[in-house]
């Protein structure tokens, strides 16, 4: 079984700009979940889906978006970005909830100068 | 208090030892535990999952459980220099949503 892809796997970005990533969950899950990793805050939720809704967001500014589509592959959307959203950005999946084991994709390095 | 809590380490065991990490909890109603392990670079890996109090063995892994205590561990027999990483304590969160609270993290040295 494939299992959890994300594109692209390293962006560089100016600040100001918008970023677009995109994660594929494993066949058959229906909850992505989405994490900010950073050196000084470690792995922080940013939001959940399941089935095309967001049922919960982290404590991230309304910069930070995302939508899943009606195949669960989901995308976040980062606008007007700053230096300090430079960090790696994961997302996981699950087949309902967080009582069910999430597994991670590779990340997406976004470095933004 | 933070929501997870784990010791940054680094925890230093040599080859072959048991290297014990530890995390606590702070919400009484959590249900699910994970550890995830982590190498420089890369993106967690799941390595364990208990819900019940007690213990859960998987191969050279032993992850223990009290909702009492709020305390999650994680017991590696015979380390290995591979198994060096930072391992990560992950606590469902409140409510059935896929939101995982992290703790920062214990970085495990193991020497051959």
């Amino acid at each position: 079984k494939a299992g959890v892809t994300q594109t692209p796997r390293y962006l560089i970005k100016t600040r100001g700009q918008q970023v677009t990533l995109s994660c594929s969950p494993i066949s058959g899950h229906r909850s992505v979940s989405w994490y900010q990793q950073t050196p000084g805050q470690g792995l922080q939720f940013l939001f959940e889906y399941f089935s095309e809704t967001q049922r919960n967001k982290g404590n991230f500014p309304g910069r930070f978006s995302g939508r899943q589509f009606s195949n669960s592959r989901s995308e976040m959307n980062v606008s007007t970005l700053e230096l300090g959203d430079s960090a790696l950005y994961l997302c996981a999946s699950s087949f309902v909830s967080s009582y069910n084991e999430q597994f991670f994709g590779p990340g997406t390095r976004l470095t933004v100068l | 208090q933070k929501e997870v809590e784990q010791n940054s380490g680094p925890l230093s065991v040599p080859e072959g030892a048991i290297a014990s990490l530890n995390c606590t909890y702070s919400d009484r109603g959590s249900q699910s535990f994970f550890w995830y392990r982590q190498y420089s670079g890369k993106s967690p890996e799941l390595i364990m999952s208990i819900y019940s109090n007690g213990d859960k063995e998987d191969g050279r892994f032993t992850a223990q459980l009290n909702k009492a205590s709020q305390y999650v561990s994680l017991l590696i027999r015979d380390s290995q220099p591979s198994d060096s990483a930072t391992y990560l304590c992950a606590v469902g969160g409140p409510g059935n949503t896929g939101k995982l609270i992290f703790g920062q993290g214990t970085t495990l040295q193991v020497k051959p």
